[in-house]
């Protein structure tokens, strides 16, 4: 089945410093990947949309300039937390969808990223 | 506004039934997913309905009435590793998945 690789799972940094997570398709492309941001027992909360070749498209209360995100190829979106401070702690998630299946298919999940600024 | 409704937490007994609602506002539809999360990890996808009716998978169960606006999962033979929360998720007339706040479920020997 359609597998999602996103690294790192976890990531401990200094307040002020810049975090990279990057979202693989690994056996599927994805025009569009979901950003997506957890906080302890809340649901999902979509932060962005990532699409490729052209600019993301953000929701609203979510800083595009502190959120930085690159779709560059079908296989790859990467999320940058960019001055990271101690409420950035959370947990990311990516996701996409199979091209080769219609908008009805599920999406498929990383397995998470695990932020803690300290 | 688009709104998705389900229960907080729920529990149960290992080897028993449980049935977890959700029920849904949203401008349009295109669907009902329910996805399993355990704690600390990302989303698993358990099912999709877009039609009426019951779609019977394994275990799991899950229904739809989309007149009502209201869909379940069915968990039959409980175990213990189906401690989780359980994401409900539909998809409006634009493509956008609307996701409930899950719902805690608590497996008890």
């Amino acid at each position: 089945g359609a597998v999602v690789s996103q690294h790192p799972s976890r990531v401990i940094c200094k307040s002020g410093t810049s975090v990279k997570i990057e979202c693989r398709s690994l056996d599927f492309q994805a025009t569009t990947m979901f950003w997506y941001r957890q906080f302890p027992k809340q649901s999902l909360m979509l932060m962005a949309t990532s699409n490729e070749g052209s600019k993301a498209t953000y929701e609203q209360g979510v800083e595009k300039d502190k959120f930085l995100i690159n779709h560059a190829s079908l296989t790859l979106s990467t999320l940058t937390v960019t001055s990271a401070h101690p409420e950035d702690s959370s947990f990311y998630i990516c996701s996409a969808r199979d091209l080769g299946v219609d908008s009805y298919s599920p999406l498929h999940f990383g397995n998470g990223t695990r932020l803690t600024v300290t | 506004g688009q709104n998705i409704d389900q229960p907080t937490e729920m529990t149960a007994t290992e080897g028993a039934i449980v049935q977890i609602n959700c029920t849904y506002q949203t401008s349009g539809f295109n669907g009902l997913f329910w996805y399993q999360q355990h704690a600390g990890e990302a989303p698993t996808f358990l099912s999709y309905n877009v039609l009426d009716g019951l779609e019977e998978k394994g275990r799991f169960s899950s229904f739809l009435s989309r007149s009502k606006g209201y869909s379940y999962l069915l968990l039959k033979e409980l175990q213990m590793k189906d401690s989780a929360s359980y994401l409900c998720a539909v998809l409006d007339s634009n493509y956008q998945l609307i996701w409930g706040a899950g719902t805690k479920l608590i497996i008890k020997p």
